[in-house]
């Protein structure tokens, strides 16, 4: 069985400040893991994703996530926030042996100026 | 890559009528995905299509739920004797990669029961 646990479902930074959003995950093989984002009234864009290699995975927008097999976490970063950055964010789990993806609840970013 | 298209953008029904959804994924993507989300929620998995056929539905699903991908291509979610329990967001996604999935999300659909 699979689930992702995002810790945290409202952040609140002040512009410029380190984000840090926290997901862990919990899967009996070693999965896919993703991040994205949801603006007001838009679908879900990709952020970043993480399958194999180097566990510091850069996205768009200048995100970037650890994956962290020990700990089961894939939190996500950005060194400074800016305004547009405010959305709400998905941490996201997939293997192929479930073929489907699993979700967590969200986080609500707000940045504030 | 005109994107994963969703139609409508939004929908009002009264309680007990049927509605019907589309999705238009992305041309040559061979998987296809429905997702409901409501607030405050992350998207919960329905159900997925390969190519024409239906491989996993979800719990989620009732009877009175109904996916079809004819074709291979655009895919429809009917929803029968709609209930107020069913409003939410439903989302499209589609993708192509067999190994490294990556979703693409349409802008979903809102659907709200009265």
């Amino acid at each position: 069985a699979q689930s992702v646990t995002q810790l945290g479902s409202h952040v609140s930074v002040s512009e410029g400040a380190l984000v840090l959003l926290r997901c862990n995950y919990s899967s009996s093989v070693p999965p896919y893991l993703f991040w994205y984002v949801q603006y007001p009234n838009q679908g879900l864009q990709l952020l970043l994703k993480y399958t194999t290699g180097a566990t510091l995975v850069k996205g768009i927008n200048g995100f970037e996530a650890e994956f962290k097999k020990s700990e089961t976490s894939f939190h996500l970063t950005k060194p400074s926030a800016h305004m547009s950055d405010a959305a709400e964010y998905f941490c996201a789990a997939f293997t192929n042996t479930g073929n489907q993806f699993y979700f967590g609840t969200g986080t609500s970013l707000t940045v504030i100026p | 890559d005109t994107g994963v298209s969703q139609n409508p953008r939004h929908k009002i029904t009264k309680r007990g009528q049927n509605v019907t959804f589309r999705c238009d994924p992305i041309s040559e993507h061979n998987r296809l995905y429905w997702y409901r989300q409501t607030l405050g929620q992350g998207p919960e998995f329905l159900t997925y299509f390969q190519n024409e056929a239906q491989l996993e539905k979800s719990r989620l699903l009732s009877d009175r739920f109904s996916a079809e991908r004819p074709k291979g291509s655009f895919s429809t979610l009917e929803i029968q004797r709609t209930e107020q329990g069913d409003s939410a967001m439903y989302l499209c996604a589609s993708s192509i990669e067999v190994t490294n999935e990556k979703l693409f999300f349409g802008s979903g659909t809102q659907l709200s029961v009265l």
